[in-house]
């Protein structure tokens, strides 16, 4: 089974401006998280969502923004860039099937995105 | 707040001797305690505890859950030195994990 894609892989873009980045899930799998990784605060929730709908949000000002279609795949856009939003963003994806009580997330490989 | 705090922050150890890996949390609506391996790229996962006292056992890593304490230990044997990774430990609540800030292992030769 193929696991979590994300593209793209890297990214540099200059402040003011906005940026897609798109992850695609584990087949079956119809949750999809979002989560920034920096240096100084480590991993960090961002959204999450579950058949096209945010089911969690993080506390990430509203410049961050995702949607999910009804195949599972999953986008997020960051308007306004700022100096502070270079990161890696990783996606994680999980069955989140009404039956199971718990749930483990499986990370794709991350987008870093540089802004200058 | 949810608050996940990992140590120690890194350890250098030599191949074939055994580490011990912390992790203790403060969550509302626990429902699990997860262990990723992160390297160049994506946290890998490696465990996920639900229940207090139950090892979890993978090769030459094992991990537990300690409910009344709200911990957590990853233990590495016999280590090598494709055990050089960050440890990360995550707590999942309502569906979102917290992390840790990490555990830096290095495996000299």
């Amino acid at each position: 089974k193929a696991g979590v894609t994300q593209t793209p892989r890297y990214l540099i873009k200059t402040r003011g401006q906005q940026v897609t980045l798109s992850c695609s899930p584990i087949s079956g799998h119809r949750s999809v998280s979002w989560y920034q990784q920096t240096p100084g605060q480590g991993l960090q929730f961002l959204f999450e969502y579950f058949s096209e709908t945010q089911r969690n949000k993080g506390n990430f000002p509203g410049r961050f923004s995702g949607r999910q279609f009804s195949n599972s795949r999953s986008e997020m856009n960051v308007s306004t860039l700022e100096l502070g939003d270079s990161a890696l963003y990783l996606c994680a994806s999980s069955l989140s099937s009404a039956g199971l009580p718990v749930d483990t997330q499986y990370f794709g490989p991350g987008t870093r995105l540089t802004v200058l | 707040e949810d608050k996940v705090v990992q140590s120690p922050l890194s350890l250098v150890v030599h191949e074939g001797d055994t580490v011990t890996l912390n992790c203790s949390y403060e969550v509302t609506n626990f429902r699990s305690l997860l262990w990723y391996k992160q390297e160049k790229k994506a946290p890998t996962f490696l465990f996920m505890l639900t229940s207090s006292g139950i090892e979890k056992k993978s090769g030459r890593l094992s991990s537990i859950l300690d409910k009344k304490e709200l911990s957590s230990i990853l233990n590495i044997t016999a280590t090598q030195t494709g055990d050089s990774a960050i440890y990360l430990c995550a707590v999942e609540a309502k569906r979102v994990l917290t992390f840790g800030g990490g555990t830096r292992l290095m495996v000299k030769p």
